[in-house]
């Protein structure tokens, strides 16, 4: 079965630093990756996603991820943190199999920014 | 453009008691979620419908039944609400299975 971990439960920077929130997934072909944001309150919004091609992506919000298959990872940063990105963030795997669907999340990180 | 609404928004429910948290979404989306957050715990999923007339049990699906519909609604019924299913509930669609999901903007579900 496919699972996604985040290791990092809370991440706290200051605003202007670079960021990087860790995601490793266990799954035995090449899956499609997700990173969502969620804001207090709010529903889950998608900052960027793979699914083949080049492996560094581009999201919205300034974010980018990479897929590094040797390392079952998909990392996402950013340059520069603003505070308004301060929010919880799932990473997310998805694997089709047999027609049907099955998404799985990760525990989430969230992050804190100081200004 | 609503996308993917929810109702009601809030909710406090007594142990035992039953009832029906709707779904709709207007992007003509194929498949269809349901998922509830607890804190430290992410989203997990509780029911998904991979298309109209198709539903499927996802990680914790007691206690709970679905209804899709039609292509627009999928409902989550709790027929006899318990304290352990206080919690936030997500409904989310996707145009087709791993695609991008749109999420609703929640229920939050208290049980007495």
């Amino acid at each position: 079965a496919q699972s996604v971990t985040q290791p990092d439960i809370h991440i706290t920077v200051s605003e202007g630093a670079s960021l990087e929130l860790r995601c490793n997934y266990s799954y035995g072909a090449t899956p499609y990756l997700f990173w969502y944001v969620q804001s207090p309150g709010q529903g889950l919004q998608l900052l960027l996603k793979y699914f083949s091609g080049d492996t560094l992506v581009q999201g919205i919000k300034g974010f980018e991820a990479e897929f590094k298959r040797s390392q079952s990872s998909f990392n996402l940063r950013k340059p520069s943190v603003h505070w308004s990105d301060a929010a919880e963030y799932f990473c997310a795997v998805g694997s089709p199999s047999g027609g049907s669907y099955i998404p799985t999340f990760g525990r989430g990180t969230s992050l804190i920014v100081h200004p | 453009n609503a996308g993917v609404t929810q109702t009601p928004k809030f909710q406090v429910l007594k142990t035992g008691q039953s009832m029906t948290l709707q779904c709709a979404q207007d992007m003509n989306h194929n498949s269809m979620y349901w998922y509830r957050q607890d804190p430290g715990m992410g989203l997990r999923l509780i029911y998904y419908s991979a298309s109209e007339g198709t539903t499927d049990k996802g990680e914790v699906p007691n206690g709970y039944n679905v209804s899709r519909l039609n292509k627009r609604e999928f409902s989550l019924r709790l027929e006899s609400a318990a304290p352990s299913q206080t919690s936030v509930y997500f409904c989310a669609s996707s145009a087709w299975g791993p695609d991008t999901q749109y999420f609703g903007p929640g229920t939050r579900l208290t049980v007495l």
